[in-house]
């Protein structure tokens, strides 16, 4: 069973709509959590991270935590096709890159 | 920003031959990894380094050596390719231990025939 667990497993939105995608742990010692976007043949590349209960917002993306939950979202205002990608939840116990789990991804498709 | 080059982008081998996935970074950063990218898994780690001539296991290591000969060099080996090692691979660095962040080289897509 994965510690890290993603929904939807893909999710396809038009042009300028909202996309909101969801991350569970099941671990509750996870402190620290990223979002993480990876286009089609590159590497992912992190996109935001959350370590306080509460949102974030950097520009049109907005994460959520909720540590009491386990749950921490991630939600793309005024969705462009450029934001079709992989994006992936990851989540660590303490400090130390080694200790990042990756959750298995939400594939987001951007209509025009 | 932060640069971590993997080669070669594409391999295929055959089953039972050795494999070499180089990685080299310009970020100056201690910590190297290598992942694995299967359709469902996201990313599993394979091994990673802390420092030059050390490296360490994670949570995927069997059938993968790894070697750190410098700071900026991180090497992953298969001695003996499976079919099951047919992956995308990709290494990563990040700073010294803290609430850090992981940059990910573009992946390696290795075809084990």
């Amino acid at each position: 069973q994965q510690k890290v667990q993603q929904s939807p497993e893909s999710l396809s939105v038009p042009e300028g709509g909202m996309a909101s995608l969801n991350c569970t742990s099941s671990d509750r010692n996870f402190q620290y959590f990223w979002w993480y976007r990876q286009h089609s043949g590159e590497g992912p590349k992190a996109l935001m991270s959350i370590f306080s209960d509460g949102d974030k917002k950097e520009g049109r993306f907005t994460a959520h935590l909720n540590k009491a939950s386990l749950h921490v979202s991630l939600h793309i205002r005024d969705s462009q096709p450029s934001d079709s990608a992989l994006y992936f939840c990851a989540a660590s116990v303490g400090t130390g890159g080694y200790k990042v789990v990756f959750g298995s991804g939400t594939r987001l498709l951007v209509s025009p | 920003e932060a640069a971590v080059t993997q080669s070669p982008r594409s391999k295929v081998a055959v089953t039972g031959g050795k494999v070499t996935l180089s990685c080299h970074q310009t970020n100056n950063h201690d910590y190297m990894y290598w992942y694995r990218q299967d359709t469902g898994h996201g990313l599993r780690l394979i091994h990673y380094s802390y420092v030059a001539d050390s490296t360490e296991k994670g949570d995927i290591p069997d059938g993968y050596k790894a070697s750190r000969p410098s700071q900026e060099n991180f090497s992953l080996i298969l001695e003996l390719a499976s079919l099951s090692q047919t992956a995308v691979y990709f290494c990563a660095s990040s700073a010294p231990p803290g609430a850090e962040t992981l940059y990910f080289g573009s992946g390696t897509r290795l075809t084990v025939l």
